[in-house]
């Protein structure tokens, strides 16, 4: 079983602020971590996926995430927020199936 | 992702009508997913398909609702009878043969079909 919680619903910040966006995951076996964003009326595009190597994952966009086995938590950071990154971001986990389960999604909303 | 081309992307019917969504997996793929997202909630799974394989269909319903990945052509998701709760936007996903989403390589997400049903 494998399951996905991203913790806020919305997450409002300023431009050059730190982006955190939460995620903490639930496996029977050891993941796979992805997370992805989607731009209004788009699909969803691959930000950075944890498979197992190193726990620190950088991913497009100046995004990273930290896998913490120990907090079953992987969540998505970037220093500095822009404008353009006002999306919605979605936390998925992929166990034993390898087909994913994601999360409700995180929109992400900066302001000027 | 621009590679997985599904159509229509908006689609209006009316209850007791039948809803067909096509995607086109990229070029080389031979594995799609189907995911419905219904407002204010994730990407719920519904099937996995290889040419013309049903692999997993867990988290289709169990009625008014199928699948298909012929040989030659696109996938397609028919919706039976829809209903007002059949409204969401509905994405499938594609990736190589041998593998989904399982480390080496990505699967790649369609733009997605708006579903209405009025």
């Amino acid at each position: 079983a494998q399951s996905v919680t991203q913790l806020g619903s919305h997450v409002s910040v300023s431009e050059g602020a730190l982006v955190l966006l939460r995620c903490n995951y639930s496996s029977s076996v050891p993941p796979y971590l992805f997370w992805y964003v989607q731009y209004p009326n788009q699909g969803l595009q691959l930000l950075l996926k944890y498979t197992s190597a190193a726990t620190l994952v950088k991913g497009i966009n100046g995004f990273e995430a930290e896998f913490k086995k120990s907090e079953t938590s992987f969540h998505l950071t970037k220093p500095s927020a822009h404008m353009s990154d006002a999306a919605e971001y979605f936390c998925a986990v992929a166990g034993g199936s390898y087909i994913p389960t994601f999360g409700r999604g995180t929109s992400l909303i900066v302001h000027p | 992702n621009a590679g997985v081309m599904q159509n229509p992307r908006h689609l209006v019917r009316r209850r007791g009508q039948e809803a067909r969504l096509r995607c086109s997996p990229m070029k080389g793929h031979s594995h799609v997913y189907w995911y419905r997202q219904l407002p204010e909630e994730g990407l719920k799974f519904m099937v996995y398909l290889q040419k013309e394989n049903i692999i997993d269909e867990s988290g289709m319903p169990k009625e008014r609702f199928s699948a298909e990945f012929p040989k030659e052509g696109p996938s397609i998701l028919r919706i039976q009878q829809v209903v007002r709760g059949d409204s969401a936007a509905y994405f499938c996903a594609s990736s190589p043969p041998g593998t989904g989403w399982d480390g080496d390589t990505e699967a790649f997400f369609g733009q997605g079909t708006r579903l209405t049903v009025v």
